[in-house]
């Protein structure tokens, strides 16, 4: 079984840009997880999907969201990027019982 | 609602000492709980869980962690700790909110293995 892949792994934008992560879940998983990792602030949780839904939510403002396909695959989009975004974003899967999260090696996002 | 809280950021140990890394949670309802572990330039792994039944789980690297309901902690020990083990170690709870399990993880904490 193939892992959860997360895309691009690793990225500079310019401040001002915007960018969008992708993440490919385990097969068969339908719930999708985004985190942001920054050493101040530890492991911050995003949004996560279900079924193309979102089901919940962490405290980020607007420029960050989401969207899941009907495949399970999930981007995520920031906009408007401040030097503060810069992080290693993971994504992790799950199945619908929750009894563990799969994660993915993340993307390193830099913000110049 | 769960929160989770991990009462060191960092923890400095001697190769081969023993370690014991803090977690505590607080939720009003039955939870699953976890550690994980995540080494540098990587994701996070699953290092152990705690679903039900025994309250002591242990990994394959020699970790273990005890289920405490008391005391709403769940602790990870290791009697003897390699510099291999130098690593960031995530708790996280699970418990059920709105017809799902939604996972909560603590802030983490950094184990340094000294030589």
């Amino acid at each position: 079984k193939a892992g959860v892949t997360q895309t691009p792994r690793y990225l500079i934008k310019t401040r001002g840009q915007q960018v969008t992560l992708s993440c490919s879940p385990i097969s068969g998983h339908r719930s999708v997880s985004w985190y942001q990792q920054t050493p101040g602030q530890g492991l911050q949780f995003l949004f996560e999907y279900f079924s193309e839904t979102q089901r919940n939510k962490g405290n980020f403002p607007g420029r960050f969201s989401g969207r899941q396909f009907s495949n399970s695959r999930s981007e995520m989009n920031v906009s408007t990027l401040e030097l503060g975004d810069s992080a290693l974003y993971l994504c992790a899967s799950s199945s619908e019982d929750n009894t563990e999260a799969f994660f993915g090696q993340g993307t390193r996002l830099t913000v110049v | 609602a769960q929160s989770v809280t991990q009462l060191d950021s960092q923890v400095p140990v001697f190769e081969e000492a023993p370690v014991e890394l803090r977690c505590n949670y607080s939720s009003s309802v039955s939870v699953y709980l976890f550690w994980y572990v995540q080494y540098p330039n990587q994701g996070l792994q699953l290092l152990l869980k705690y679903l039900s039944g025994s309250t002591l789980v242990e990994s394959i690297n020699g970790f273990e962690a005890e289920f405490n309901k008391s005391q709403t902690s769940f602790h990870l020990r290791k009697p003897s700790v390699h510099i291999s083990d130098t690593a960031e170690y995530f708790c996280a709870v699970s418990e059920r909110d709105g017809g799902y399990q939604k996972v909560t993880f603590g802030i983490g904490t950094k184990l340094q293995v000294i030589p």
